[in-house]
């Protein structure tokens, strides 16, 4: 993986399911791994920022985990709700010696009421 | 602090005439950042500051931007010989940069452009 890669790219839930994104990045070079949220016509919020391998972070019903040795992280939504819909978008920072952040090009996610 | 603010929200624009985008950050944040989304596609990297020097410039960024931040606070980001291809959003972000946990970036709503 050279660059930072989500799927699905859109999905589209009924309210309460609950669901799960992939973001895949570059294993080789790591420092960080960020996702935001980002709702139409609002700027994109910070979610999670993930440094260790095995990271777990949790906040109310979205979780992430973190694999830096394979290059993946999965974002989890528990009991989707329609005010979840959003995309979701991850970012890797790749060194300590750059700011530089890397975004995937996001999972659009639609919450059916 | 209002968070970080960027002018103007829209601008539409013929091809060919130059444009200017500002971008106010958090205060207290050292790094600013610059980035271009189109439809469909995640931020694109274009450029970042920490304090009032570039560090960092994406080969996608032709000669025709130019990204300033003379006094280590707001930026500008200027586009000359507007094409149409430069019609995206541009999103500036900031952050407290020097600890992977506190490099958390803070968006501003975006400056939208549209070249005709």
């Amino acid at each position: 993986i050279l660059n930072v890669e989500q799927s699905p790219q859109s999905l589209h839930v009924q309210e309460g399911d609950s669901t799960n994104f992939t973001c895949s990045f570059p294993s080789s070079n790591f420092y960080a791994l960020h996702w935001y949220r980002w709702e139409t016509a609002k700027s994109p919020e910070a979610l999670f920022v993930m440094t260790l391998n095995g990271d777990e972070k949790k906040k109310g019903r979205i979780s992430a985990t973190l694999n830096t040795k394979e290059g993946y992280s999965y974002l989890y939504i528990k009991g989707s709700q329609p005010e979840d819909s959003a995309t979701y978008l991850c970012a890797h920072h790749g060194s300590s010696n750059t700011g530089k952040l890397i975004f995937g090009q996001g999972t659009t996610l639609q919450v059916k009421p | 602090d209002t968070g970080v603010s960027q002018n103007p929200r829209h601008k539409i624009t013929k091809r060919g005439q130059n444009v200017t985008f500002r971008c106010d950050p958090i205060s207290e944040h050292n790094r600013l950042y610059w980035y271009r989304q189109t439809l469909g596609q995640g931020p694109e990297f274009l450029t970042y500051f920490q304090n009032e020097a570039q560090l960092e410039k994406s080969r996608l960024l032709s000669d025709r931007f130019s990204a300033e931040r003379p006094k280590g606070s707001f930026s500008t980001l200027e586009i000359q010989r507007t094409e149409q291809g430069d019609s995206a959003m541009y999103l500036c972000a900031s952050s407290l940069g020097g600890v992977a946990g506190a490099n958390v970036l803070t968006f501003g709503a975006g400056s939208r452009l549209t070249v005709l």
